[in-house]
């Protein structure tokens, strides 16, 4: 049964850092990885998805990477801004789609 | 374009009773995906409609049901309402029209609350 683990649940750092969130699954076979944007009580913004034969992707201040066989992705943010601010969650697609319990970020001005 | 949109926004029941929420896919996309999210958790699947089919089921009790219209719309219909039940349901679409058809795209959700 594939597990989906986030590490931190929260992070809080000064505007201006660069940060690292991390995502790990149990279950390699897997045909992509998402990360996704929550705001509080909202739903889901996709920010960047990762097909299984790919190592990253690049979305302006975000870098996305995907190491399949030891089961790990991070989300790296550059310059980290008050409105990045929100939860950050990933999730693994096979036959459906499991979801980590996400990271709580806030960027304190 | 607007994007997924689901009705209502919020949602209060009692023990026992029955609920439906309404899910309208981003234009363009055939295929609707339901999600349960308790508070401080992740997303967790219901199920997936395709061409008005359940196509993939997560682990979730036959109280859960659902269906998906011609015009790709979708309901969830939650019978016989637990306490645990209360939760934001989100509704994901996808498919064709998107230069990448695996990427999800989520509805704002229906806060559900069960009394």
């Amino acid at each position: 049964k594939q597990e989906v683990t986030q590490i931190p649940a929260a992070l809080s750092v000064p505007e201006g850092e660069n940060l690292v969130l991390n995502c790990s699954f149990t279950d390699s076979a897997i045909y992509n990885l998402q990360w996704f944007r929550q705001d509080p009580g909202k739903g889901l913004t996709s920010l960047l998805l990762i097909q299984s034969s790919q190592r990253e992707q690049t979305s302006g201040r975000l870098n996305a990477s995907l190491d399949k066989s030891s089961g790990r992705s991070t989300l790296y943010i550059a310059a980290s801004q008050p409105g990045d601010s929100a939860t950050y969650l990933c999730a693994v697609s096979y036959n459906d789609m499991r979801f980590g319990a996400g990271t709580r970020l806030t960027v304190k001005p | 374009d607007a994007g997924v949109t689901q009705s209502p926004t919020h949602l209060i029941k009692t023990r026992g009773q029955q609920v439906t929420l309404r899910c309208s896919p981003k234009s363009g996309h055939d295929t609707v995906s339901w999600y349960q999210q308790a508070l401080g958790q992740g997303p967790q699947f219901i199920f997936q409609y395709y061409e008005e089919e359940e196509r993939q089921r997560g682990n979730f009790p036959d109280r859960f049901s659902g269906h998906q219209f011609p015009n790709y719309s979708s309901e969830l219909n939650v019978n016989a309402l637990l306490l645990g039940d209360s939760a934001l349901y989100l509704c994901a679409s996808s498919g064709v029209g998107e230069r990448d058809t695996d990427t999800q795209y989520f509805g704002p959700g229906t806060r559900l609350t069960v009394l």
